[in-house]
């Protein structure tokens, strides 16, 4: 069965970075789009970046832009999202999703468990 | 950016209750509307995509309708495990904005 596991989460203050990673397993990683997704304290949830399954054509949120940056290493099958200049807001979980598209359709079917980020001096 | 609003923000409903949750994007996003559901401490969990598609495994309790801007979740006979925050996605344009969410509780 498809599983997703994050990991790298942490306490990290102003201004730092992190590396978050996501394990793929149950599924063909390789023809797999794949998001970031976060979600700060009781708040809502907030879609970060997307990277297309060849690595090429990536998109972010606009409160990332330029600070978060995602990847892939297809023959680890495992997508990463690359963290800096880390903001107080940026504390939230974050969790991986896998996409399920053709024709009509593109949503996120599978989604890890997130890894707890918090941003703190 | 495509924004997404959704009405209630929250609702207070019994166990056997009928709702309807609306979602509306700031312009057309054609069918490509999806619906998540979260409990507390969970990932979300896909219930409805491409606006009326259940996804497989979910209830038939749970259907979805609507196209370009309005879109409803509707729970036919609301359940004890039913109660939970949702959120409608689109999918429409490569910034694939989420609303607000709903939280339904007793």
């Amino acid at each position: 069965q498809v599983q997703l596991v994050e990991s790298g989460g942490g306490v990290v203050q102003p201004g730092g970075s992190l590396r978050l990673s996501c394990a793929a397993s149950g599924f063909t990683f390789t023809r797999n789009a794949m998001h970031w997704v976060r979600q700060a304290p009781g708040k809502g949830l907030e879609w970060v970046a997307f990277l297309r399954y060849d690595g090429n054509n990536q998109y972010y949120g606009d409160s990332v832009k330029g600070r978060f940056t995602i990847s892939r290493d297809n023959s680890k099958n495992t997508l990463y999202l690359q963290m800096t200049s880390l903001r107080p807001e940026d504390t939230a979980m974050y969790y991986c999703a896998k996409v399920r598209y053709g024709g009509d359709q593109y949503y996120f079917d599978n989604w890890g468990q997130g890894t707890l980020v918090t941003v703190s001096s | 950016d495509i924004q997404m609003t959704q009405s209630p923000t929250s609702l207070s409903a019994s166990v056997g209750d009928r709702i309807t949750i609306t979602c509306r994007a700031s312009q057309s996003v054609d069918t490509y509307l999806n619906w998540y559901q979260q409990k507390p401490g969970k990932a979300p969990k896909v219930l409805i995509y491409a606006a009326s598609n259940l996804e497989s495994g979910v209830p038939s309790r749970f259907s979805g309708g609507g196209s370009g801007t309005d879109f409803t979740l509707t729970i036919s006979s609301l359940q004890p495990e039913d109660f939970a925050t949702y959120y409608c996605q689109q999918s429409y344009s490569t910034h694939f904005t989420f609303g607000p969410g709903t939280k339904v509780d007793l």
